[in-house]
């Protein structure tokens, strides 16, 4: 099945540092979701951005939706311990809700004290 | 407002055999959509229901079927269970009217042995 491309697979990172991860799609995507998951937990929502261009904050968090509706992008800043897991782009379907999403490959985070 | 509830957290099953799990949505939401996660094939959409009509279906074989109730609480069962089903299934919940994020269960970890 189709897997959005996600970058980097993976990063160890030191407490305090700031992240930053992304998403790209062949395919346009009228909304882009960011999740995180930890292991043996199904996926959180951290944010959702509904339109092109925007920029939007969750805390440490920022993610912004591409210009082009094919890519988005995630931000932590001032990483801390609990940032640990695998973190998830999505994009919505082509109607635009959420009841057919396609996921990234995910970016696993590892933070060091 | 509780969150979306999967039963049973885990569960082993036997080549061949069928398996159904269940979704509780939050309430009030009345789509339910289901995903596999293995870690070859990553987070892939397997069908939507809402109103329960099936709205949307992904690429999986017609072993793989599911159901809603008139409570918006939606059933999944895969028959002749295969040792490639093994993985967590995760259900997501979303208001349905045009919504365009979706919370996840913890979801229900299948071993086919």
């Amino acid at each position: 099945g189709q897997q959005l491309n996600q970058s980097p697979q993976s990063m160890f990172i030191q407490e305090g540092e700031d992240v930053s991860m992304n998403c790209t799609s062949s395919s346009i995507f009228n909304t882009w979701l960011w999740y995180k998951q930890d292991p043996g937990e199904g996926p959180v929502l951290l944010i959702a951005l509904y339109k092109a261009g925007e920029l939007t904050s969750n805390g440490r968090l920022t993610a912004q939706f591409g210009i082009t509706r094919k890519d988005s992008f995630l931000n932590i800043s001032a990483s801390i311990p609990s940032d640990v897991g695998i973190y998830f782009c999505a994009g919505g379907g082509n109607t635009g809700t959420a009841s057919k999403l396609t996921f990234g490959t995910g970016t696993r985070l590892q933070v060091t004290l | 407002k509780a969150g979306v509830t999967q039963t049973p957290r885990y569960l082993i099953k036997t080549r061949g055999q069928q398996v159904t799990l269940s979704c509780s949505p939050i309430s009030g939401h009345r789509s339910v959509s289901w995903y596999q996660q293995t870690p070859g094939q990553g987070l892939q959409f397997l069908f939507e229901y809402f109103s329960e009509t099936q709205r949307n279906k992904g690429n999986f074989p017609g072993r793989f079927s599911g159901r809603q109730f008139s409570n918006s609480r939606s059933e999944m069962n895969v028959s002749t269970l295969e040792l490639g089903d093994s993985a967590l299934y995760l259900c997501a919940s979303s208001s349905g009217q045009g919504a365009r994020e979706a919370f996840f269960g913890q979801g229900t970890r299948l071993t086919v042995v």
